[in-house]
């Protein structure tokens, strides 16, 4: 059993670029998110999903986009990176209805320069 | 939107000494109170929880109290041990399943024998 599994564990990228960090979970749970975490900051809530086709925004969607076609996979999109988005990205993911424990990812470091 | 803050932000304690965390949230409407811990280059894991409809939950070592009326909750580490050192998170939830969490911003709490 897996868990959550996120990919890549680092990447670096230029301004401007984009790119997809993947994450998907083999635990059959409905719900997921992403966040990202900086120094001194906490975590921050980018997108959530309630299940497949369903998602909505948290506290710093700017600039990211999800989609959820199935329950095992949600995909973080950057379209056009930014230094601001130099971040540790944690995926998470829990049973949903009233089963919160949120299990996380081990992170995506990234860097844009 | 919630606002979770949670002092201290650092933490030092000798070995034995018990340690507390505070957090307080600003949406009457948050049903649901995590701590996660979070060791170094790990994603967070929940630890304990609480609902609304509860003052107190003790888990061994650890205890969390809510009060709701002043929408304060906290930590309480007894008989601290080296390995309970660690950045730990709060957070509030912010949807009915309780599912999308606003975390505060850490306290790193360290411990020394």
């Amino acid at each position: 059993n897996a868990g959550v599994t996120q990919t890549p564990k680092f990447q670096v990228l230029k301004t401007g670029q984009s790119m997809t960090l993947q994450c998907a979970q083999d635990m059959n749970h409905e719900y997921m998110s992403w966040y990202r975490q900086d120094p001194g900051m906490g975590l921050r809530l980018i997108h959530y999903s309630v299940g497949a086709g369903i998602t909505d925004q948290g506290e710093v969607p700017n600039g990211y986009n999800v989609s959820r076609s199935t329950t095992e996979d949600f995909p973080l999109r950057l379209l056009s990176a930014a230094p601001s988005q130099t971040s540790v990205y944690f995926c998470a993911s829990s049973y949903g209805s009233g089963g919160e424990k949120l299990f996380f990812g081990s992170g995506t470091q990234l860097s844009v320069l | 939107g919630e606002n979770v803050e949670q002092h201290p932000s650092t933490l030092s304690v000798q070995e034995g000494d018990s340690a507390v965390i505070k957090c307080t949230y600003s949406d009457s409407a948050s049903n649901y109170f995590p701590w996660y811990k979070q060791e170094l280059g790990k994603g967070p894991q929940l630890i304990i929880d609480i609902r609304s409809n509860v003052g107190e939950k003790k888990d061994q070592r650890i205890a969390v109290t809510l009060n709701k009326t002043a929408k304060h909750f906290s930590l309480h580490i007894t008989e601290t041990q080296p390995e309970d050192s660690a950045v730990y998170f709060c957070a509030a939830s912010v949807n009915q399943a309780g599912t999308a969490l606003i975390f505060g911003k850490g306290t790193t709490l360290s411990v020394s024998s």
